[in-house]
């Protein structure tokens, strides 16, 4: 079957521009988890999905980083009025269950603000 | 707070030569531990896990014992390949399901 999928791949930005980052989990997964990777360093968490409810968003960096999931499945992660600091890879992951289940990670969208 | 901690790389190894990754951890509770691996272009992939102190996790080849009493969750591998060229992270897991990373350790190995 398909594993997580992620678009755009690579997405330029100026600064100020908003922007939208898609994650398409595996079909059933029900937990889904963004994680922001920047160069050099290991992913950080960024928010946490059960379904569609957002339990956990204490990673997100500043109130423009906003994500969500309406219909537990499909997420879009939106970053508005984008900064040079903002560049990384952004990473989606998704779980089958809830608790203690095995994440599968997409390829990422690599993000860079000009 | 909790973290992890890496040893630094490139780690540069020729194949066939014996592999050690170095991994600690602090952490409040008892965690799960993990290391995914990285692939050139690709994704992160969960290599192995353990879930208790003592668990010894394994897959391809590589190995990971945790250890509760020096907080370590080293990777071994006996006879590395070309192949296994990657960046490696280790990670912790708590009472949530967010997993914390440490900042990768890079291994190349060279014919």
């Amino acid at each position: 079957g398909a594993g997580v999928s992620q678009s755009p791949r690579y997405k330029v930005a100026k600064r100020g521009q908003d922007v939208a980052l898609r994650c398409d989990p595996i079909s059933g997964h029900v937990s889904l988890f963004w994680y922001q990777q920047a160069l050099g360093q290991g992913p950080e968490f960024l928010t946490y999905f059960q379904n569609e409810a957002q339990l956990d968003k204490s990673g997100l960096p500043s109130d423009r980083f906003f994500a969500e999931r309406p219909e537990g499945s499909v997420s879009t992660l939106k970053i508005q009025r984008t900064q040079q600091e903002d560049s990384a890879v952004y990473l989606c992951a998704s779980s089958f269950r809830q608790v203690g289940e095995t994440q599968y990670f997409g390829p990422g969208t690599r993000l860079l603000v000009l | 707070g909790d973290s992890v901690t890496q040893m630094e790389g490139p780690v540069t190894l020729s194949e066939e030569a014996f592999l050690t990754i170095n991994c600690t951890y602090t952490a409040t509770g008892y965690p799960s531990l993990f290391w995914y691996v990285q692939y050139p272009g690709e994704g992160l992939q969960l290599l192995l896990k353990a879930t208790k102190a003592d668990d010894k996790g394994s897959n391809k080849g590589f190995e990971a014992t945790y250890r509760k009493e020096t907080t370590s969750f080293h990777l071994e591998k006996g006879s590395v390949q070309v192949s296994d060229s990657a960046v490696y992270f280790c990670a912790l897991k708590l009472f949530t399901d967010k997993l914390i990373f440490g900042t990768g350790t890079r291994l190349q190995v060279f014919p």
